[in-house]
């Protein structure tokens, strides 16, 4: 059983627009949720991330939305970039102990 | 950033025999290392957690004769791959925390090590 779920699958964003990746947990234990970003042929690098305490936090033009209530949360990049072209995993952690990821958006930002 | 380096980057082997991989972090000491496995286009599954000094935790599903797990030093996992088979072909990925900031969460992945086994 997935322990989060991630959508959409794949995404295509012209330059300049707004990608929006979701992702949805149940396990109420989770109280870290990092967003990492992976090229092709290398390990994930970590993005942003948040902690259930905050509703939302930004870092530059990547924003995570949290809904506790809802147990989603996504990730949001404005003006997105050719450069933005990769793989995004979001994932869940209990207390820093495990890290479980979703299964991945493919994003392309076409020129 | 930290830095945390796999090694080799990439292995082709014959079916039958052992190939291992080293997972180092090379300016922060970590107590804990993860090891995954990511098929293509596809999520990382956690096979095992690595715990300095102690023996690893193995993910249910996942065979701890088959893939030998030891983490000998605050900077050192190494993954071993025993008796590989063509099915065994994965790309592995380590990640690592820092012991003096554990607090933060923050995982630094290595750079991966494709496994291909002929």
């Amino acid at each position: 059983q997935q322990q989060v779920k991630q959508s959409p699958q794949s995404l295509i964003v012209q330059k300049g627009g707004i990608s929006i990746i979701n992702c949805a947990y149940e396990n109420t234990a989770f109280d870290y949720f990092p967003w990492y970003q992976q090229f092709p042929g290398k390990g994930p690098a970590l993005l942003i991330a948040i902690r259930p305490d905050v509703s939302e936090k930004k870092e530059g033009r990547f924003t995570i939305s949290f809904n506790k209530s809802a147990k989603q949360f996504s990730l949001h990049i404005m003006d997105s970039q050719p450069g933005d072209s990769a793989t995004y995993f979001c994932a869940a952690s209990p207390n820093f102990n495990k890290f479980y990821f979703g299964s991945g958006t493919k994003l392309n930002v076409k020129p | 950033g930290a830095v945390v380096s796999q090694h080799p980057s990439w292995v082709i082997c014959k079916s039958g025999t052992s190939v291992k991989i080293e997972c180092r972090s090379l300016d922060f000491q970590a107590t804990t290392m993860f090891w995954y496995r990511q098929f293509p286009k596809q999520s990382l599954m956690l096979m095992a957690t690595s715990n300095e000094g102690s023996k690893a935790t193995y993910e249910q599903g996942v065979e701890k004769d088959k893939f030998l797990i030891n983490h000998a030093s605050l900077t050192l996992s190494t993954l071993t791959v025993t008796s590989a088979h063509p099915e065994d072909s994965s790309f592995y990925i380590c990640s690592a925390r820092d012991v003096q900031a554990a607090n933060t969460g923050e995982l630094f992945f290595g750079e991966g090590s494709r496994l291909t086994v002929l």
